[in-house]
């Protein structure tokens, strides 16, 4: 079974304090790891998604790298709208279905 | 250019009674998921429709729970004879066509069951 462990659980930055989130991954034959933003009372955002190891994606103050074991999401110098819960997901093998970490709840104080 | 349309947003139901929550794809997708997000839990896969056909339902509820996904109108998930432990965020998703990568989703249904 796909296993996606993320850490830390949460995470509190002071504005402009750049930090890393960790997404490590178990699966077999990983097609794509994902990246949403999730804001309460709403529904995951799309961010990124990294097909093979070595990839490297940017949109903003966001950065997500994906190695064969695990996938960071880089925030630098964070403003106090980057506060959210990130969530990582893999799909593997044949499956349209995504496989969801608990996510990190990041809090950013200006 | 409307994203994942879900309805109700919020949703009340007393113990066994039905609960319906529907879902209108992004415009141009064809394939719908429906995930779970029980209350300090993650979002937990349960069913992938195409149009009139479910192509895995390896995480429904093997009771109570069911899900179409008519040629015409939006996705439909059930839920019969709903018990509190059914009360969570029901999420929908929607991927283009021609690709089942990224999948993009609506706002949730928040179910509650008294």
């Amino acid at each position: 079974e796909d296993q996606v462990t993320q850490s830390p659980e949460a995470l509190r930055l002071q504005e402009g304090e750049s930090s890393s989130l960790n997404c490590s991954y178990t699966v077999s034959g990983l097609r794509g790891l994902f990246w949403y933003r999730q804001d309460p009372g709403k529904g995951p955002e799309f961010l990124f998604t990294l097909y093979s190891a070595g990839e490297e994606k940017e949109k903003e103050r966001l950065k997500a790298t994906l190695t064969k074991k695990e996938s960071f999401l880089h925030i630098t110098a964070p403003k106090p709208e980057d506060s959210a819960t990130y969530l990582c997901a893999v799909q593997a093998g044949y499956d349209y279905k995504l496989s969801f970490g608990a996510g990190t709840t990041v809090t950013v104080r200006a | 250019n409307a994203g994942v349309m879900q309805n109700p947003r919020h949703l009340v139901r007393r113990r066994g009674q039905e609960a319906r929550l529907r879902c209108s794809p992004m415009k141009g997708h064809s394939h719908v998921y429906w995930y779970r997000q029980l209350p300090e839990e993650g979002l937990k896969f349960m069913v992938y429709l195409q149009k009139e056909n479910i192509i895995d339902e390896s995480g429904m509820p093997k009771e109570r729970f069911s899900a179409e996904f008519p040629k015409e109108g939006p996705s439909i998930l059930r839920i019969q004879q709903v018990v509190r432990g059914d009360s969570a965020a029901y999420f929908c998703a929607s991927s283009p066509s021609d690709r089942g990568y990224e999948q993009f989703f609506g706002p949730g249904t928040r179910l509650t069951v008294l």
